[in-house]
């Protein structure tokens, strides 16, 4: 199946622990993104990457790291510098033509 | 900048009611406009789009007209269901130097009661 797959589903990060979202692509697609989505709010954008090797900040980056080394894998560090980490977290790409985006199921982030 | 709103929420509806969820955008040249959907502990999913003026997207019963002389694309739908029950974006696509970039409203919850 093609497609975008986000673990885990659930994951709890204790005070000044950094923990890792993976985000996995089989779709071929060059673009990746990250967003942060909190209740009743729309989607914020915190990194993407437009190809391997190469990212950009989005408009809430701090707190946050990511890297690029394989097209297929785009995963987000969260650190212990993000002081407000709980949020849904949606990992989205896009093909050819770049404006469709295609989203993950998202992992959801608690804090401990 | 550019920037989306679309109506607050949450919208209660009985099933087979009318359904207009209202969106305006802000931009600066000519950008695709989408309504994506997300179900509950979902990601969000395409529903319809529209890449210029007087476009009208549809999928699944819903339809959205490109307006660009109200800077409109409102969501629309004749009969609803219980099953779609969701939270409906309204977004905006815009290209520049560094790839497209992608503006999303801040979500209208949908309830259908039976």
């Amino acid at each position: 199946d093609g497609g975008i797959t986000q673990s885990p589903k659930y994951l709890f990060r204790k005070e000044g622990q950094n923990v890792t979202l993976s985000c996995e692509q089989n779709l071929n697609h060059d673009a990746m993104y990250w967003y942060r989505q909190d209740p009743g709010q729309g989607l914020r954008l915190i990194y993407y990457s437009q190809i391997v090797n190469d990212f950009q900040k989005g408009d809430i980056a701090e707190g946050y790291s990511v890297s690029r080394e394989k097209k297929e894998s785009f995963p987000l560090t969260v650190t212990s510098a993000q002081k407000n980490p709980t949020a849904f977290y949606l990992c989205a790409t896009t093909g050819q033509g770049g404006e469709t985006q295609y989203f993950g199921p998202g992992t959801r982030l608690l804090v401990l | 900048g550019n920037s989306v709103t679309q109506m607050e929420g949450p919208v209660t509806l009985s099933e087979e009611a009318f359904l207009t969820i209202n969106c305006t955008y802000t931009a600066t040249g000519y950008p695709s406009l989408f309504w994506y959907v997300q179900y509950p502990g979902e990601g969000l999913q395409l529903l319809l789009k529209a890449t210029k003026a007087d476009d009208k997207g549809s999928n699944k019963g819903f339809e959205a007209t490109y307006r660009k002389e109200t800077t409109s694309f409102h969501l629309e739908k004749g009969s609803v269901q219980v099953s779609d029950s969701a939270v409906y974006f309204c977004a905006l696509s815009m290209g520049n130097t560094g790839g497209f970039k992608t503006i999303f409203g801040a979500g209208t919850r949908l309830f259908v009661k039976a």
